[in-house]
């Protein structure tokens, strides 16, 4: 069985300041993780992925993650934050059995001007 | 290519009506997932296609169902619509199944009165 954990429902920083979200998975095989990033009435928008090969991740706009199997962590991170940030992000993992996906329950990222 | 779509993209029924929402996969895309968001349940899996077959299915009640056609495209129904059923749907497609990437479509905001 695959789940997410997401800690922090509202994450606020200030603008140029640190972006932190975390996010936790449970896994019996090798994870496929994914953050998806959604914005007000619209679908979500793939950020990064993290299948096989290289655990630092780099994606769009600024963001990137790192896969740590020891602590089953996948947190996002940027480090300055712009306005243009604020959403709602989503952790997800799947696997290379099936492709369902199961996404954590969401972080809401405020930035502070 | 054109990214997934969805029609309709707004819908407003009453309690114990039907309704039938549209999911257009990215061209040569053949597995297509659905997706419930709601506030308070967050994002819940609905079902997933692959040529036309139906892989995985989440727990919901038999009033959702699904279809998807030969060209990929898929439709969700929804029978005997109860307020509760009000949210945003969200089609995703992906290439193959077994931990592809999904790309989400804008969603269909349906609202039950």
């Amino acid at each position: 069985a695959q789940s997410v954990t997401q800690l922090g429902s509202h994450v606020s920083v200030s603008e140029g300041a640190l972006v932190l979200l975390r996010c936790n998975y449970s896994s019996s095989v090798p994870p496929y993780l994914f953050w998806y990033v959604q914005y007000p009435n619209q679908g979500l928008q793939l950020l990064l992925k993290y299948t096989t090969g290289a655990t630092l991740v780099k994606g769009i706009n600024g963001f990137e993650a790192e896969f740590k199997k020891s602590e089953t962590s996948f947190h996002l991170t940027k480090p300055s934050a712009h306005m243009s940030d604020a959403a709602e992000y989503f952790c997800a993992v799947s696997s290379n059995t099936g492709n369902q996906f199961y996404f954590g329950t969401g972080t809401s990222l405020t930035v502070i001007p | 290519k054109a990214g997934v779509t969805q029609t309709p993209r707004y819908l407003i029924k009453t309690r114990g009506q039907q309704v039938t929402l549209s999911c257009s996969p990215i061209s040569g895309h053949r597995s297509v997932s659905w997706y419930q968001q709601t506030p308070g349940q967050g994002l819940q899996f609905l079902f997933e296609y692959f040529s036309e077959t139906q892989r995985n299915k989440g727990n919901f009640p038999g009033r959702f169902s699904g279809r998807q056609f030969s060209n990929s495209r898929s439709e969700m129904n929804v029978s005997t619509l109860e307020l509760g059923d009000s949210a945003l749907y969200l089609c995703a497609s992906s290439l193959a199944p077994q931990g592809e990437t999904q790309y989400f479509g804008p969603g269909t905001r349906l609202l039950v009165l």
